[in-house]
């Protein structure tokens, strides 16, 4: 069965430096997504990107952040300059079609982010 | 700026038994709604969904309820079973925009 997978598993970095969560969405899924959950708290989306854009950010995504398909298999996030604050878990779902005209958003297993 | 709320963080249920999952919005907006279940170490996973055109949506053992007047929409579980033992979120959209995710209600179903 096609899955999402995201690595690494665990990235752990000091504060300031830059880091890529890297994903393989399912290979015939056109709209791919970032989400994060701090410790404790809610699943917040981040982006979502399609056709080799964001078509949707929400206002945790500042200028920080930015992603990529650099080679029609991978999507990437990169945080330019972490902060203790994004230490969180980082997950990527794709879809075949925009949500909600498609039901299922599939995830991946998650990143864990710990900014020290 | 919590536009979907579970106010319950965990529940604990016996086998056979139903477990109820709420949930409340305060976006009258939001037309789609749906239930994720997570397990610990991976990611969330689709379990139903239910649009605002409806007031319920049934999957097997698991019902969805939509009191739009309220807010409110419900997760119901029926018979419970151990493997039913997870995290459950429940997210909202407006229009097939961003959705907005719970906190989570942890369900332990008791053998």
């Amino acid at each position: 069965e096609p899955e999402v997978t995201q690595t690494p598993s665990h990235q752990v970095t000091q504060m300031g430096q830059e880091v890529i969560l890297r994903c393989v969405p399912i290979s015939n899924h056109l709209y791919f997504y970032w989400y994060r959950q701090i410790l404790g708290q809610k699943v917040e989306f981040l982006v979502s990107f399609y056709n080799n854009e964001i078509s949707e950010k929400s206002e945790i995504f500042d200028d920080q952040f930015s992603v990529e398909r650099p080679d029609g298999s991978n999507f990437t996030l990169k945080i330019r300059s972490t902060k203790l604050e994004d230490s969180a878990m980082y997950f990527c779902a794709s879809s075949p079609l925009r949500l909600p005209y498609y039901n299922e958003q599939f995830f991946g297993p998650g990143t864990r982010l710990t900014v020290l | 700026d919590q536009q979907v709320k579970q106010n319950s963080p965990s529940l604990s249920v016996q086998e056979g038994r139903i477990s109820i999952l709420n949930c409340d919005y305060t976006n009258s907006m939001f037309d789609y709604f749906l239930w994720y279940k997570k397990y610990p170490a991976e990611g969330p996973t689709f379990l139903i969904s239910i649009s605002s055109i409806k007031d319920k949506n049934e999957d097997g053992r698991f019902t969805v309820f939509l009191n739009k007047s309220a807010k409110h929409l419900s997760l119901h579980i029926v018979p419970s079973q151990p493997g039913d033992s997870a995290v459950y979120f429940c997210a909202a959209s407006a229009q097939g925009n961003q959705f907005y995710f719970g906190t989570g209600t942890s369900l332990t179903v008791i053998p």
